[in-house]
């Protein structure tokens, strides 16, 4: 039972335009939520994050939306870049489990230039 | 800045044998964890430990052992491996924050 999914396996956009994340979680104890970036052979590595007191973290050209409502939060990059094209995790955590990170199956996402 | 260390990055064991993957920390972090990494499944948390002499399961622990006697090191040891575990392993050393920062990984086959 999967309690982050991302439904997307993969997402092309063109070098410029809007590229859009999606995940959706199931369980109502998440109160942190993670973006993480995976390019070939390496780690992934952290990208964005917002706790579920907020709607909406920026950083630069990534902003992380949360619904917690539709237990759903989106990671929008604009403008994307060639260099963004890579494997996406969502991750969402509970203080109430220890903070461990529950991942996402990834999407992956191409940027044509 | 090492950050987070693996070793090996690649290996290639027979069913039955035993190895252990190592991982180091530089960043002084209480809490590591690894993970597995298989096709449309993300990252699942084999083990986890939030300090020195403290360790717990995570959602896919058997087949694993892992012992945490310093701050810097958090190994991983197959006892027998199977073929049902080769996948890509990493290690993470985790921030007060939430963040955690992951090593390169180890890519593992068992034939």
């Amino acid at each position: 039972d999967q309690q982050v999914k991302q439904n997307s396996p993969s997402l092309s956009v063109q070098e410029g335009r809007i590229s859009i994340l999606n995940c959706d979680y199931t369980n109502s104890m998440f109160d942190y939520f993670l973006w993480y970036k995976k390019y070939p052979a390496e780690g992934p590595t952290f990208l964005i994050s917002i706790s579920s007191i907020k709607d909406k973290n920026e950083d630069g050209r990534f902003t992380v939306f949360l619904n917690k409502s539709a237990k759903h939060l989106s990671l929008h990059i604009v403008p994307s870049q060639p260099g963004d094209s890579a494997v996406y995790f969502c991750a969402a955590s509970a203080a109430e489990y220890g903070n461990k990170l529950v991942f996402g199956a990834g999407t992956i996402l191409r940027v044509k230039s | 800045n090492a950050g987070v260390t693996q070793t090996p990055k690649f290996q290639v064991l027979k069913t039955g044998q035993s190895m252990t993957l190592q991982c180091a920390q530089d960043m002084n972090h209480e809490y590591m964890s690894w993970y597995r990494q298989d096709p449309g499944m993300g990252l699942r948390l084999i083990h986890y430990s939030v300090g020195a002499g403290i360790t717990d399961q995570g959602e896919v622990p058997n087949g694993y052992n892992v012992s945490r006697s310093t701050t810097e090191d958090f190994p991983l040891r197959l006892l027998s491996a199977a073929p049902s575990q080769t996948s890509v392993y990493f290690c993470a050393s985790h921030d007060p924050g939430h963040r955690a920062f992951f090593g390169q990984g180890t890519r593992l086959t068992v034939v």
